[in-house]
């Protein structure tokens, strides 16, 4: 199985939104509402901020949302802020029954 | 809440078998499906596999082939083995829970997540 398809980066200035797709195959991203986006600071445990496409854990802010159209899902974060800075990865469970993760996206804050 | 704590060796040397523990505290290893997941320096996320508490098992198909992983249901914990490393091998290593107990994704805990080096 691949990797899904990040862009290795993008930035955005404080209180702007940014988008961060994450693109896969009908046997994965297209095939299953089960994708969900991580969180990662340096040297931390990755964090869950979205499941199941477009869902949010209690906790996260609301500023992060998902969306999914065919094999391409996409973070969306709004009112972008300096903790925001990270590294974010998405996942997909597959037709396979197993899981693969994006590439990886490091979101810059300017 | 459950807590879960990584344990091995730091150090492994090539050809030999990697073996991890994962402690799961605050809550029971029972019900919910316990992944492992790596991560290279510098490197993004690969998931590794996963076994639920019954003991039925899912592995990455490019490991499948060296990785076995256990559960300890009276110990509390999950356990990774995985055979002939390399260098490639070399990475954080994190165990991880997940969010909902009848579905394999997403991770909702994770641990802290334990280096280990394949060298000589």
């Amino acid at each position: 199985q691949s990797a899904l398809t990040q862009p290795a980066s993008v930035s955005g200035s404080p209180g702007q939104s940014i988008t961060i797709s994450c693109t896969g195959t009908s046997s994965d991203v297209g095939g299953y509402n089960y994708v969900s986006w991580y969180q990662q600071h340096p040297g931390k445990a990755p964090k869950l901020m979205i499941y199941d496409v477009s869902n949010r854990p209690s906790g996260v802010s609301n500023r992060f949302s998902g969306s999914k159209s065919g094999n391409t899902a996409s973070l969306t974060i709004s009112g972008l802020q300096a903790e925001d800075e990270a590294d974010y990865y998405c996942s997909s469970y597959t037709t396979s029954s197993t899981l693969v993760f994006g590439t990886g996206t490091k979101v810059t804050v300017l | 809440q459950v807590q879960l704590q990584e344990s091995g060796p730091g150090l492994v040397k090539p050809s030999e078998t990697l073996s991890l523990t994962c402690t799961v505290s605050g809550g029971s290893i029972s019900i919910y499906y316990w992944n492992w997941i790596r991560q290279p320096p510098g490197k993004g996320l690969e998931w590794i596999g996963y076994i639920y508490y019954s003991g039925s098992t899912k592995y990455n198909p490019s490991l499948k082939s060296r990785v076995t992983i256990s559960v300890d249901t009276s110990k509390n914990q999950f356990s990774l083995k995985l055979s002939s490393v390399t260098a490639a091998d070399t990475a954080v290593y994190y165990c991880a829970r997940s969010f909902n107990w009848n579905y394999p994704t997403p991770q909702g805990v994770w641990g802290q997540g334990t280096t280990v080096t394949v060298s000589s």
